[in-house]
C-alpha cells in the first residue's frame, strides 16, 4: 500500500506556457500532500504544503501566483507552473501523508522532470 | 530551526569495501529520520527510517543506520558495497513532531564505486 503517482513523468514546454503536474495517492486518502523541488545535482527543497479543501501553504521565497497548487480531492493535488520560463526547469516531487499508520508517514511520488525551452 | 548536515559531498569506495555515510541533524525533540537513495534521473527510494525503538535500523539492499542521540547522528552503513550502489544518498528529518510533516533534506552525498 501507500503508493503515490505523478503525471506526467516528463514534460517539455515552451517558455510562457503553463504546465500542470498531478500527484495522486492511489490506495489511500491524503488530506496533506507536499511539493518539493530539486535543482540539478542539488537537494530537495519544500515548496509548499497542499491541504485538501483549503489554500496551500507556501514556503518563503516561493511565488504562489507562479506555482498554483490545488488539492481538490483526497487523492489528488495538482501543481501548475504558470508562464513557465527556463529557470523553472527542475525535478518536481510530491509526497502524500498516509494517516492510516501510527506515524502518519509520507510517501513520495516518482517525480516529474520539467524542461522549459 | 531543524537542519540536516551531510558532511561528505562525494565519496568513492571500492567494490566490496565497507561504506559509511555521515548524517548529523539538528532537532530539539525526538527526530523522525530517513535515508533515501536516488539514481540519476530517478525519484527517491526509501532505504530505511528511524521513528522509535531500537537505534540500529535495518533497511533494504543490505543497508543499516544507527541513531545516536548523544551525537545527533544517523549514519548509514553497508558492509560490502556493490557497483549498483553508486547513486546519490539523502538523509532527511521530519520537520515537525510527526513523521508525516514536511521533510528537511541534507545536501546529499554522491557515492561512486570503483572496481
Amino acid at each position: 500500500g501507500a503508493v503515490v503517482s505523478q503525471h506526467p513523468s516528463r514534460v517539455i514546454c515552451k517558455s510562457g506556457t503553463s504546465v500542470k503536474i498531478e500527484c495522486r495517492s492511489l490506495d489511500f486518502q491524503a488530506t496533506t500532500m507536499f511539493w518539493y523541488r530539486q535543482f540539478p545535482k542539488k537537494s530537495l527543497m519544500l515548496m509548499a504544503t497542499s491541504n485538501e479543501g483549503s489554500k496551500a501553504t507556501y514556503e518563503q521565497g516561493v511565488e504562489k501566483d507562479k506555482f498554483l497548487i490545488n488539492h481538490a480531492s483526497l487523492t489528488l493535488s495538482t501543481l501548475t507552473v504558470t508562464s513557465a520560463h527556463p529557470e523553472d526547469s527542475s525535478f518536481y516531487i510530491c509526497s502524500a501523508r498516509d494517516v492510516r499508520g501510527s506515524y502518519n508517514e509520507q510517501f513520495f511520488g516518482p517525480g516529474t522532470r520539467l524542461t522549459v525551452l | 530551526a531543524q537542519s540536516v548536515t551531510q558532511p561528505d559531498i562525494h565519496i568513492t569506495v571500492s567494490e566490496g569495501a565497507s561504506l559509511e555515510l555521515r548524517c548529523n541533524y539538528s532537532y530539539g525533540a525526538t527526530p523522525y529520520l530517513f535515508w533515501y537513495v536516488q539514481s540519476p534521473g530517478q525519484g527517491l527510494q526509501l532505504l530505511l527510517k528511524y521513528f522509535s525503538g531500537d537505534t540500529l535500523v535495518q533497511g533494504i539492499k543490505g543497508f543499516e543506520a544507527e541513531f545516536k542521540r548523544s551525537q545527533s547522528s544517523f549514519n548509514l552503513r553497508k558492509p560490502s558495497v556493490h557497483w549498483s550502489d553508486a547513486a546519490e544518498y539523502f538523509c532527511a528529518v521530519a520537520g515537525g513532531n510527526q513523521a508525516g510533516t514536511a521533510l528537511i533534506f541534507g545536501k546529499g552525498t554522491t557515492l561512486s564505486v570503483s572496481s
